[in-house]
């Protein structure tokens, strides 16, 4: 069964700071990943979602993850952190469903703080 | 589009009674998903449904949960009877699955439960 490891759930950067959120996932097959972001009292949006090709991806926010097939990670980036990013912040790997769509199995997620 | 639309936002009830979260998915989504989001257990599917058929609930804690989606636009999560323990953040997500394995899960804005 497939399963995501976050190993970190709190993490406090500086408004400005350069961030990174780890990843690591267990999945017998090429994993199709995916990042989610949770504000306070709101649901999950989508930031980004790696299935194929290119292992550098694009997200909003100008977030991007990178996956590593060799290191089974797949870490979230952004270069100077807004004070409107802390959220908590959620991996997922997705199981593919008979006829399309994804079964997600989150990580526990984590939870970050921006310092002004 | 509205996105998923979750009610009611906030429950609280007493234990031993009955609760119904409902759910109107993204209009010609064909997947939707429950899932309960808590401190200890995180993010859990619960149910999903595709073109409003139950195909996987083996995340149903127990009996006293059920699921229905009578037609494409809505889905209801019960809880009979309610127990404290069952106290958690509820959130629906649909996807559109149609072959494309790329498809992402829009996720509504939760109810918070609270059975005292």
């Amino acid at each position: 069964a497939q399963s995501v490891t976050q190993p970190d759930i709190h993490i406090t950067v500086s408004e400005g700071a350069s961030l990174e959120l780890r990843c690591n996932y267990s999945y017998g097959a090429t994993p199709y990943l995916f990042w989610y972001v949770q504000s306070p009292g709101q649901g999950l949006q989508l930031l980004l979602k790696y299935f194929s090709g290119d292992t550098l991806v694009q997200g909003i926010k100008g977030f991007e993850a990178e996956f590593k097939r060799s290191q089974s990670s797949f870490n979230l980036r952004k270069p100077s952190v807004h004070w409107s990013d802390a959220a908590e912040y959620f991996c997922a790997v997705g199981l593919i469903l008979t006829g399309g769509g994804n079964k997600l199995t989150f990580g526990t997620g984590t939870q970050l703080k921006v310092e002004l | 589009d509205a996105g998923v639309i979750q009610s009611p936002r906030h429950e609280v009830t007493e234990m031993g009674q009955e609760v119904t979260l409902r759910c109107k998915p993204i209009s010609g989504h064909d997947y939707l998903f429950w899932y309960r989001q808590t401190m200890m257990r995180g993010l859990e599917l619960l149910i999903y449904f595709n073109n409003n058929v139950p195909i996987d609930d083996s995340g149903m804690p127990e009996d006293r949960f059920s699921a229905k989606m009578p037609n494409a636009s809505f889905s209801t999560l019960k809880i009979q009877p309610s127990e404290p323990r069952d106290s958690a953040v509820y959130f629906c997500a649909s996807s559109s699955g149609f072959g494309r394995r790329t498809d992402t899960q829009y996720f509504g804005p939760g109810t918070r439960l609270t059975v005292l």
